[in-house]
């Protein structure tokens, strides 16, 4: 599966739109990027995920640039309940192996 | 819809004794499960893919005789460790995969089990 690359770290304030970026320069063209985030302690929730297309679901918007190579999660209005780490991961689509690769992710800090 | 739970959501043990952790998926039929591990300030690293009906599938490094993995069911999947050792504590969380999205199945998580070995 493709290697993605996120910031570390970063800070939204309560109300605004949060933009999370992901880099997947590898990725193939039958990997789908999806979105996962993490609340401390808790397990992984999917968040939502898309193969060329821009996505839109109750959560949150994906958005996928033309070549692929990368995309950017948007919460429209971040709240504190939030925060947490976010997952970008690109996985192959179909066959048998549904495997998840998580990286280090972004840690989003929304602040009131 | 999609909910994973796990039980028991929490336990400490003694060292040298065996502790089995539950997966199930409430309100879907899971083919697949998934076991993961994670470390304070880690992320997830995934130790096994567990089949409904077949053995389990280990990620290199993953000691199989140590964390045994049944998938009795297609609702239910255990991991047992046997003979928990301090190393062995950590935070395990397992996912189960739904093939109600055509051509992409994505997992749902369950809500982790805390283990601690004393």
């Amino acid at each position: 599966d493709a290697k993605t690359t996120q910031p570390p770290s970063m800070d939204c304030a309560e109300g605004r739109a949060a933009n999370l970026p992901c880099n997947h320069s590898t990725i193939s063209g039958n990997e789908y990027v999806y979105w996962y985030r993490q609340i401390h302690s808790q397990g992984p929730q999917y968040i939502i995920h898309g193969l060329k297309n821009n996505e839109t679901n109750e959560m949150a918007s994906l958005i996928i640039t033309e070549d692929r190579k990368s995309s950017t999660l948007i919460l429209p209005h971040a709240t504190l309940r939030d925060t947490a780490v976010y997952y970008c991961i690109v996985r192959v689509a179909g066959g048998s192996n549904y495997k998840l690769t998580f990286g280090k992710g972004t840690l989003l800090t929304v602040n009131p | 819809g999609a909910v994973v739970s796990q039980h028991p959501s929490w336990v400490i043990c003694k060292s040298g004794t065996s502790v089995k952790i539950e997966c199930r998926s409430l309100d879907f039929q899971a083919t697949t499960m998934f076991w993961y591990r994670q470390f304070p300030k880690q992320s997830l690293m995934l130790m096994a893919t567990s089949n409904e009906g077949s053995k389990a599938t280990y990620e290199q490094g993953v000691e199989k005789d140590k964390f045994l993995i049944n998938h009795a069911s297609l609702t239910l999947s255990t991991l047992t460790v046997t003979s928990a050792h301090p190393e062995d504590s950590s935070f395990y969380i397992c996912s189960a995969k739904t093939s109600r999205t055509s051509g992409s199945g994505e997992q749902f998580f369950g809500p982790g089990t805390r283990l601690t070995v004393l």
